[in-house]
């Protein structure tokens, strides 16, 4: 069974510019979530979609923003980028459906903006 | 923010040795995961134990819970070079229960 899978690995962005981050959980999962991580705030919650739909969201600014298709991949948009949003961010795919699952996370997205 | 801490920050031992880390959280939750992480990679799952367990063993692994205390334990029983690394206590709150907030993590030195 295929692990998450998220895309790109690297990313460099110049300030004020836009990214896309791609995440396709494991298969049958219908829940996925964002994470950020940086070693001043460690890992934060962003937002979580299930069945296309954003179930939780974190405390973000609206800039940060999510989809999912309905074949459960979903993407990450952060739009005019600031040097604090570099960061790891990573995203976790789970069953979702009931309570007490597993969490499986990707390898993430190592994004840095200058 | 974070839900809560990680103790020790760092913690440096020997092959063979047991290797103990603990995570204290702040509200009720649902379950406790724990997450082994190398170098600013992926998250990689070692064990979930729910709120009404007190107790999971997974290999070398042996997990303990206490809700009364809101603390968890992990304990690396012989522990090798290969499980150096950073760990993570995550927890779920009940209702949303794929919403984890992360402790602040123990990075772990095992030498040879």
């Amino acid at each position: 069974k295929a692990g998450v899978t998220q895309t790109p690995r690297y990313l460099i962005k110049t300030r004020g510019q836009q990214v896309t981050l791609s995440c396709s959980p494991i298969s049958g999962h219908r829940s996925v979530s964002w994470y950020q991580q940086t070693p001043g705030q460690g890992l934060q919650f962003l937002f979580e979609y299930f069945s296309e739909t954003q179930r939780n969201k974190g405390n973000f600014p609206g800039r940060f923003s999510g989809r999912q298709f309905s074949n459960s991949r979903s993407e990450m948009n952060v739009s005019t980028l600031e040097l604090g949003d570099s960061a790891l961010y990573l995203c976790a795919s789970s069953s979702g459906g009931v309570p007490n699952t597993e969490a499986f996370f990707g390898q993430g997205t190592r994004l840095t903006v200058v | 923010s974070q839900q809560g801490e990680e103790d020790p920050q760092a913690l440096s031992i020997q092959e063979g040795e047991n290797a103990t880390m603990n995570c204290s959280y702040k509200t009720s939750i649902n379950n406790l995961q724990w997450y082994r992480q190398n170098s600013g990679r992926g998250l990689v799952h070692l064990i979930l134990i729910r709120s009404n367990e007190r107790e999971k063993h997974s290999g070398r692994l042996r997990v303990t819970l206490d809700t009364s205390k809101k603390s968890s334990s992990l304990l690396i029983t012989a522990s090798r070079a290969a499980d150096t690394a950073s760990y993570f206590c995550a927890t779920a709150r009940a209702g949303t229960a794929s919403k984890l907030t992360f402790g602040t993590g123990t990075r772990l030195q095992v030498t040879l």
